[in-house]
């Protein structure tokens, strides 16, 4: 079974800073998603970015970019010129590629983001 | 547009009650999730429905029945809860029941069950 990996619990980061949230996964599978998830407060699950395990090419979305290291089983989110409204939890998230019918997205238990003015 | 909408934002139930909370995608999505979240925790699949079929039932115990009555609507009864059902209760969709897809999230029902 597949399992993510997100190994800070909690992070901070001044406004206008750069700051980046780490996630690993394991998988014996060569096709699959990944996906950043932000949660703020009002508890709305929103999409921040996606990768196609196939690109070699790293997403980015805005301020939003990812550091996508496929053989070392990586996927960090990078969050440039920091923004108050970014504090939440963040979700890192893989999906199998299969199309068999079941396959969950599978989430780590969630980086807290904290942004200080 | 990718807007998954829920009602109610927020309910209150005793624990003899039956209530329905409502989702609603029209964006032509024909797969549907609902999820249960726990404070400072991840979601947790419970449902999926595909073209309207139930695929996925993650062994989620009977006082919680899923409906999809068309392609845009999904719905979770409640009936008998406990009160540690209360949480988040979150309702996707995407465009098909595959990895490639993305799930777009609603705003979720906050339960609390009395």
């Amino acid at each position: 079974a597949q399992t993510v990996t997100q190994s800070q619990p909690e992070m901070s980061v001044q406004e206008a800073e750069t700051v980046t949230l780490s996630c690993t996964y394991d998988t014996s599978e060569s096709d699959y998603y990944l996906f950043w998830y932000k949660q703020p407060p009002s508890r709305q699950m929103i999409l921040v970015i996606r990768q196609e395990a196939y690109k070699q090419q790293n997403a980015t979305e805005n301020r939003f970019s990812v550091n996508f290291q496929k053989a070392a089983k990586s996927f960090s989110l990078k969050i440039s010129d920091s923004q108050l409204g970014d504090a939440a939890m963040y979700f890192c998230a893989y999906r199998s590629g299969l199309n068999s019918g079941n396959t969950p997205l599978v989430f780590g238990k969630g980086t807290r983001l904290s942004v200080i003015a | 547009d990718t807007e998954v909408t829920q009602t109610p934002k927020h309910l209150v139930m005793g624990m003899t009650n039956k209530k329905s909370l409502k989702c609603e995608q029209h964006m032509g999505h024909r797969a549907m999730y609902w999820y249960k979240q726990k404070a400072k925790k991840p979601p947790e699949l419970m449902f999926v429905y595909s073209y309207e079929k139930l695929s996925i039932n993650e062994s989620v115990p009977s006082r919680f029945s899923p409906e999809c009555p068309n392609s845009s609507l999904l719905n979770l009864h409640l009936h008998a809860l406990q009160p540690e059902d209360s949480a988040l209760y979150l309702c996707a969709s995407s465009l098909r029941q595959t990895g490639e897809d993305t799930q777009y999230f609603g705003p979720g029902t906050r339960l609390t069950v009395l």
